[in-house]
């Protein structure tokens, strides 16, 4: 099956500093890719989705430039949170699409996720 | 108000025996329903998708089913086994969001 691979799996980090997270479809090509957050015992909320060569499109109450994303290529895309702070805490998931159009959301593939730890 | 719902208590079944998870949604009118699972600490394992033109759709000891009427999937494994143990997740597809929207997930504990 498709793999997606997510990098790194857990980050500590202190308050007011920046931190990447990046999300690579290994043997396949994602125009697509989604970004999730996760807290303990709740379902995943989306909170952008990431086109390759476009802006992302977020969900309403996801600050912009609070969750940096760039889909720079078809097998790469990064979440940067900017000045993290301890609410920033968090599960954060990608996942991506093998397929486009009609059918984008269909049978995703997710990372093993990042667990965000802002001190 | 729309929501998506899954038992948020876990099922504790015995080995062997089959577990069956409930996702009820209302104020939805998804195209597709899909299963997941989810170990912890871990990214969701897409498991199956079924469409709204199906009744029913089945992968080895999984099964599930999906009742537009009734706004509900079921969700099986047959001859469950301690491995089948984790949160398993539905979810749905909003056309009008144009998203797929989860359910908090049910976790089970298949016990030897």
């Amino acid at each position: 099956g498709a793999v997606v691979s997510q990098h790194p799996s857990r980050v500590i980090c202190k308050s007011g500093t920046s931190v990447k997270i990046e999300c690579r479809s290994l043997d396949f090509q994602a125009t697509t890719m989604f970004w999730y957050r996760q807290f303990p015992k709740k379902s995943l909320m989306l909170m952008a989705t990431s086109n390759e060569g476009s802006k992302a499109t977020y969900e309403q109450g996801v600050e912009k430039d609070k969750f940096l994303i760039n889909h720079a290529s078809l097998t790469l895309s990064t979440l940067t949170v900017t000045s993290a702070h301890p609410e920033d805490s968090s599960f954060y998931i990608c996942s991506a699409s093998r397929t486009g159009g009609r059918k984008t959301n269909e049978k995703l593939f997710f990372g093993s996720g990042t667990q965000l730890s802002v001190l | 108000s729309q929501k998506i719902e899954q038992n948020s208590e876990a099922l504790n079944i015995q080995e062997g025996k089959t577990a069956t998870l409930t996702c009820n949604y209302t104020n939805y009118s998804p195209a597709y329903l899909q299963w997941y699972r989810q170990d912890p600490g871990r990214g969701p394992v897409f498991l199956l998708l079924i469409r709204e033109n199906e009744k029913e759709k089945r992968k080895e000891r999984l099964k599930v089913t999906f009742d537009t009427t009734l706004k509900q999937s079921l969700f099986h494994i047959t001859a469950s086994q301690p491995a089948d143990s984790a949160t398993y997740l539905c979810a749905l597809f909003s056309g009008g969001y144009n998203k797929l929207i989860f359910g908090a997930g049910t976790r089970l504990a298949v016990h030897p």
